[in-house]
């Protein structure tokens, strides 16, 4: 069975940083495109950022570019999100996303539960 | 990166067919073939219900159908349920190689 399991959330003050990690199971993960994608209180969905199967190609939204940074480990099954200088604006739940037949233009069909970021001071 | 836009809100009666749009530019949704459609119930993570423009994942009631027209996707959900109700989100991938989601729109089943 599929699974993604987020963690590293939590409580960070403006211009703070916190890293989210992204364990996975149940596929062969280094075969698949991953994405993170966030949401804010009430709010929609957000595309944050993707990395190729390989790690090779790498994509962010322009609203975190810079700041965060995306990566993967294929021999721990795992998906890492480098998040630094946070900002209010970037207080969301954060998912951890599997790519529908490993392909990142064929949306995603495995989500996480999600981690919750706030920043507050 | 503008978000794609979609009503905020549609609604139908049991047994009635709906159609949701998502409108973007020639730079998403009417250059590419890579829209997706997402269905969010309250406090659990979205589900992918239709990729490529118009094909369903495996499990996914073909009450579900996607089209897409120049610029302009729809989800069209025939013989609506009380169990269809939710917020569902469009996703289209761009010419910058990034992808974009629509604002949402709330599904109401009277």
């Amino acid at each position: 069975e599929v699974e993604l399991v987020e963690s590293g959330g939590g409580l960070v003050k403006p211009g703070g940083s916190l890293r989210l990690s992204c364990a996975a199971s149940g596929f062969t993960f280094s075969s698949y495109s991953m994405n993170w994608v966030r949401q804010a209180p009430g709010k929609g969905l957000e595309w944050v950022s993707s990395i190729s199967s390989s790690g090779s190609y790498i994509y962010y939204a322009d609203s975190v570019k810079g700041r965060f940074t995306i990566s993967r480990d294929n021999v721990k099954n795992s998906l890492d999100l480098q998040m630094n200088s946070l900002r209010v604006e970037d207080t969301a739940v954060y998912y951890c996303a599997r790519a529908h037949e490993g392909r990142a233009v064929a949306g995603n069909d495995y989500w996480g539960q999600g981690t919750l970021v706030t920043v507050s001071s | 990166q503008s978000a794609l836009t979609q009503p905020a809100s549609v609604s139908g009666s049991p047994g009635q067919s709906i159609t949701i749009s998502c409108t973007g530019t020639s730079s998403d949704v009417g250059g590419h073939d890579y829209v997706s459609w997402y269905q969010q119930h309250p406090g659990k993570a979205p589900k992918l219900m239709i990729y490529d423009v118009s094909n369903r994942p495996s499990g996914v009631s073909n009450r579900f159908s996607g089209s897409k027209s120049a610029n302009t996707a729809s989800l069209t959900i025939s013989g609506l349920r009380a169990e269809d109700e939710a917020d569902y989100y469009c996703s289209s991938y761009t010419s910058s190689s990034t992808f974009v989601f629509g604002g949402g729109t709330k599904l109401t089943v009277l």
